[in-house]
């Protein structure tokens, strides 16, 4: 079974401007996290999917953030514009059954605001 | 601010060696996870306990569950270089996690 995937890797841009990140979660999977990890930290939730519904999003800085999870599946997480804080490792999440409270990670992408 | 409070930050110790960490928490969870994150990747899960008082074991780790669900252990046997990462602790509370700060664990060959 494939894991949770997350594109790009990397990246590295400077400050107000802007960048998007992509999830595909595990397939069948109907709840989708995005997280955000700051260096010596432990993630932070930003936003929670349940299929192309948002359940949660109180922890996500709006006026910057936003999230998408057209059609159930796949996300994209965008700022814009970026600050300097905004550096931090970006996490995506799913689970499944819904209202499991099993997660289950992908990779990550490293931003790096400069 | 973290909910969840993990003890020590780091830890450094000889291959060998028995290590324990701590997650603690003023809050009541219906559950509590224990992931290792290795650098470039995302974490991992490694346990769920569910019972106040519950204790498991996977091989040579053990987790321990508080009886008021707020706190919990994590104690390695014999430590291994393998086991080397950022040891994370997770409430789970209405289908939703909160993360301690970590602490990283590094044993030594």
């Amino acid at each position: 079974e494939a894991g949770v995937a997350q594109s790009p890797r990397y990246k590295i841009i400077e400050k107000r401007q802007s960048v998007a990140f992509w999830c595909n979660p595990i397939s069948g999977h109907a709840t989708l996290y995005w997280y955000q990890q700051i260096l010596g930290q432990g993630p932070k939730l930003l936003i929670q999917f349940q299929n192309n519904g948002v359940v949660d999003d109180s922890q996500l800085p709006k006026d910057r953030f936003s999230a998408e999870r057209l059609k159930g599946v796949d996300s994209t997480l965008k700022i814009q514009p970026a600050k300097l804080e905004d550096s931090a490792v970006y996490l995506c999440a799913s689970s499944f059954p819904s209202g499991s409270e099993t997660q289950y990670f992908g990779p990550g992408t490293r931003l790096l605001v400069l | 601010t973290q909910l969840l409070e993990q003890s020590p930050q780091f830890l450094s110790i000889q291959e060998g060696e028995n290590l324990t960490v701590y997650c603690n928490s003023s809050s009541v969870f219906s559950s509590l996870q224990w992931y290792r994150q290795e650098p470039g990747e995302g974490p991992v899960l490694l346990v769920t306990v569910v019972t106040g008082g519950e204790v498991k074991k996977l091989k040579r780790l053990t987790f321990q569950f508080g009886d008021a669900r707020k706190d919990s252990s994590l104690h390695i046997t014999a430590a291994q270089p393998g086991d080397t990462g950022l040891y994370l602790c997770a409430g789970a509370l209405d289908y939703k996690l909160s993360f301690g700060a970590g602490t990283t664990v590094t044993v030594r060959a």
